[in-house]
C-alpha cells in the first residue's frame, strides 16, 4: 500500500520568508500527486496537481511544486509567504489505478506571522 | 463557495438517533466520495462511487450506511452512531475515477455523536 510522508508537522514563519514543505510518497509506479490546502474554518481545496510533463508545476496564489521522480517527493514552494497563508497543507497521492482513492499525508501547520 | 454542497453544516445526535447526511454536486463528475476527518488529521477515505455504484468500501461500519440515488446526490445514513464517530464528514467528487484532476471538495458536515 502506498504512503505520504510530510515531514514537517508545524511550520512558522514571518511575512516574506521563503516556504518549502517536503512530501515523500512510497509507491513506485506511476503516481497522480496534489497539494490541497485548508484554511481556517474553510473546506479543503486543491492548490496544484502533477500528472506528467513538466515536473515543475504552478498553482493558485503562487505556490508551485517539483516532482523529482528518483527522490519519490513533491515538496511545495512558495517564495515570499502572506499572513493569508496560514493555513493546514496537505499532500496527497493517487496511484493511477483508477481506484479514484487518494492517500493523504498529516498534513502541515502553517503560521504565517504578520 | 465550493461547487460540492453538504448538508447540514453542524448536525448533533444522540447513539440511538438515525440521521442524513446530503451531498450534491452540479458539475457531472461522475465519481463521489465520502471521506472523514477528525481534528489536525488527514482526510480518512470511506466510500467511493462510479455512476452511482459502490466502488470503494474501506471496511466502515456499518453504522454507515451510504446511497448515491442519481450521479448528482450522494447521501450517508447514520445509525447508532458512537462519541468516537465525531468528526467531519466531507463529500468529494471527481470527473471520474480515472480522471480524478484532483478533488472538489464539500465544505463538510461537522458531526458530533452525544
Amino acid at each position: 500500500a502506498q504512503s505520504v510522508s510530510q515531514h514537517n508537522h508545524h511550520v512558522i514563519l514571518s511575512e516574506a520568508a521563503s516556504l518549502e514543505l517536503g512530501c515523500n510518497y512510497s509507491y513506485g509506479g506511476t503516481v497522480n500527486l496534489f497539494w490541497y490546502v485548508q484554511y481556517p474554518g474553510q473546506h479543503l481545496q486543491l492548490l496544484l496537481k502533477y500528472f506528467s510533463g513538466d515536473p515543475l508545476v504552478k498553482g493558485i496564489k503562487g505556490f508551485e511544486a517539483e516532482f523529482i521522480k528518483s527522490k519519490f517527493s513533491f515538496n511545495l514552494r512558495k517564495p515570499s509567504v502572506q499572513w493569508s497563508d496560514t493555513a493546514e497543507y496537505f499532500c496527497a497521492v493517487n496511484d493511477n489505478t483508477n481506484s479514484g482513492k487518494s492517500t493523504f499525508g498529516d498534513g502541515t501547520t502553517l503560521t504565517v506571522k504578520p | 463557495d465550493t461547487e460540492v454542497t453538504q448538508t447540514p453544516k453542524h448536525l448533533v445526535m444522540g447513539m440511538t438517533n438515525k440521521k442524513s447526511l446530503k451531498c450534491e454536486q452540479h458539475m457531472g463528475h461522475r465519481a463521489m466520495y465520502w471521506y472523514k476527518q477528525k481534528a489536525k488529521k488527514p482526510p480518512e477515505l470511506m466510500f467511493v462511487y462510479s455512476y452511482e455504484k459502490l466502488s470503494i468500501n474501506e471496511s466502515v461500519p456499518s453504522r454507515f450506511s451510504p446511497e448515491c440515488p442519481n450521479s448528482s446526490l450522494l447521501n450517508l445514513h447514520l445509525h447508532a452512531l458512537q462519541p468516537e464517530d465525531s468528526a467531519l464528514y466531507l463529500c468529494a467528487s471527481s470527473q471520474t475515477l480515472k480522471k480524478t484532476g484532483g478533488y472538489t471538495f464539500g465544505s463538510g458536515t461537522r458531526l458530533t455523536v452525544v
